[in-house]
């Protein structure tokens, strides 16, 4: 069975910072999506971004980048110049093995507090 | 567009009520979802639709019952709840079920049993 662990249950840190939250995952697919998402408080979640496991070069999205490392599993998320409305939940995600139909398998988050 | 809408945001029901979640996507996915989520946890999967038919059912109490009318539309009927019950019903859509697709959310429902 596949599992993602996200070893931080909160974090906080100062506006404009740098922060980078944790995941580490195990499945037994060699060619995988990997997902962050974000759940602001009482908002909709939202897909921050997504990582081929075939592709070596890591994703990023303006602020957002991961660091995919593919042999030691890990697949963390930096998030740059933090600000007020990064303030959520973030999960790490997995889609299911097999190509079945199946959900997403999640870490138990991360609580990111921004502090003005 | 990549919109997943909900209704409604927020039920407040009792024991003994029935009524239900309603969710639309209109992105041409094939593959719908319902999870629950507590507070700070994940969501949990409940129940799997492919292609109209349902192909997960996470051993979810029957008081719980879904229906997918058409390829857009996703429903929820809730019988007979318990207040454990209570916590955000999060609606999903993906192109197709499977390990490429990633999944997009809509709002979620509140739904309090007292």
């Amino acid at each position: 069975a596949q599992t993602v662990t996200q070893s931080q249950p909160e974090m906080s840190v100062q506006e404009a910072e740098t922060v980078t939250l944790s995941c580490t995952y195990d499945t037994s697919e060699n060619n995988y999506y990997l997902f962050w998402y974000k759940q602001p408080p009482s908002r909709q979640m939202i897909l921050v971004i997504r990582q081929e496991a075939y592709k070596q070069q890591n994703a990023t999205e303006n602020r957002f980048s991961v660091n995919f490392q593919k042999a030691a599993k890990s697949f963390s998320l930096k998030i740059s110049d933090s600000q007020l409305g990064d303030t959520a939940m973030y999960f790490c995600a997995i889609p299911p093995e097999g190509g079945g139909a199946d959900g997403l398998t999640f870490g138990k988050g991360t609580h990111l507090i921004i502090q003005p | 567009d990549t919109e997943v809408t909900q209704t409604p945001k927020h039920l407040v029901m009792g024991m003994t009520n029935k009524k239900s979640l309603k969710c639309e996507q209109h992105m041409g996915h094939r593959a719908m979802y319902w999870y629950k989520q507590k507070a700070k946890k994940p969501p949990e999967l409940m129940f799997v639709y492919s292609y109209e038919k349902l192909s997960i059912n996470e051993s979810v109490p029957s008081r719980f019952s879904p229906e997918c009318p058409n390829s857009s539309l996703l429903n929820l009927h809730l019988h007979a709840l318990q207040p454990e019950d209570s916590a955000l019903y999060l609606c999903a859509s993906s192109h197709q079920a499977g390990a490429k697709y990633e999944q997009y959310f809509g709002p979620g429902t509140r739904l309090t049993v007292t």
